[in-house]
């Protein structure tokens, strides 16, 4: 069973629509979360993290976070092409000094014009 | 600033050259990371130093050998690589807060490629 999961895509979505990105962890002591955006050749680009159930807003980006479900999401409203990229989602294991991160195969968003 | 650098941007070597990466951040991290990642795949940890001590190898083969000179440079030294190595090559560092909040910064990377 794999730590992180996350459907690899592509999702495609059009022009000003709401992306929903969904990731499950296994760890149930896992504490915090990240989102990561990769573009194409590029290194990962963090987007927010969260560590509190519930939403976190950041601009057009919202993490939600359920640690009862062990589920965390990333929703891009008003999505535009320049968000297409792929979205990593990342996991912290518990008690681990210097924060060893578990990473999900990541999704393909693709915003299409 | 949340700035780790890399160098180089690319790199080309043989199976039996010894060549180096470099990574720098200034942000007062205390913990910094090595990554290797290949085409459609997340990132994969191989080594973490925390203090400029290594906390973490990740069964990396020897072929691979780390090496943190002060709390803000982190080297990868290489020698007698195989093509199967050549990949992007992320940096990465973060405070050693022990919060929940504790963040990874990359670097841009270096790609490798081994012939």
């Amino acid at each position: 069973q794999k730590e992180v999961e996350q459907n690899s895509g592509p999702l495609s979505v059009p022009e000003g629509a709401i992306a929903s990105l969904n990731c499950t962890y296994s760890d149930r002591g896992s504490q915090s979360f990240f989102w990561y955006r990769q573009y194409s050749g590029k290194s990962p680009e963090l987007i927010m993290f969260i560590y509190s159930n519930g939403d976190k807003e950041d601009g057009r980006f919202t993490a939600q976070l359920n640690k009862a479900s062990q589920y965390v999401s990333l929703l891009i409203r008003d999505s535009q092409p320049s968000d297409s990229a792929t979205y990593l989602c990342a996991v912290k294991v518990s008690n681990n000094q210097g924060g060893k991160l578990i990473f999900g195969q990541g999704t393909e968003l693709s915003v299409k014009p | 600033d949340t700035e780790v650098t890399q160098t180089p941007k690319h790199l080309v070597m043989g199976m039996t050259n010894k060549k180096s990466l470099k990574c720098e951040q200034h942000m007062g991290h205390r913990a910094m990371y090595w990554y290797k990642q290949k085409a459609k795949k997340p990132p994969e940890l191989m080594f973490v130093y925390s203090y400029e001590k290594l906390s973490i190898n990740e069964s990396v083969p020897s072929r691979f050998s780390p090496e943190c000179p002060n709390s803000s440079l982190l080297n990868l030294h290489l020698h007698a690589l195989q093509p199967e190595d050549s990949a992007l090559y992320l940096c990465a560092s973060s405070q050693v807060s022990g919060g929940a909040g504790d963040t990874q910064y990359f670097g841009p990377g270096t790609r490798l490629t081994v012939l």
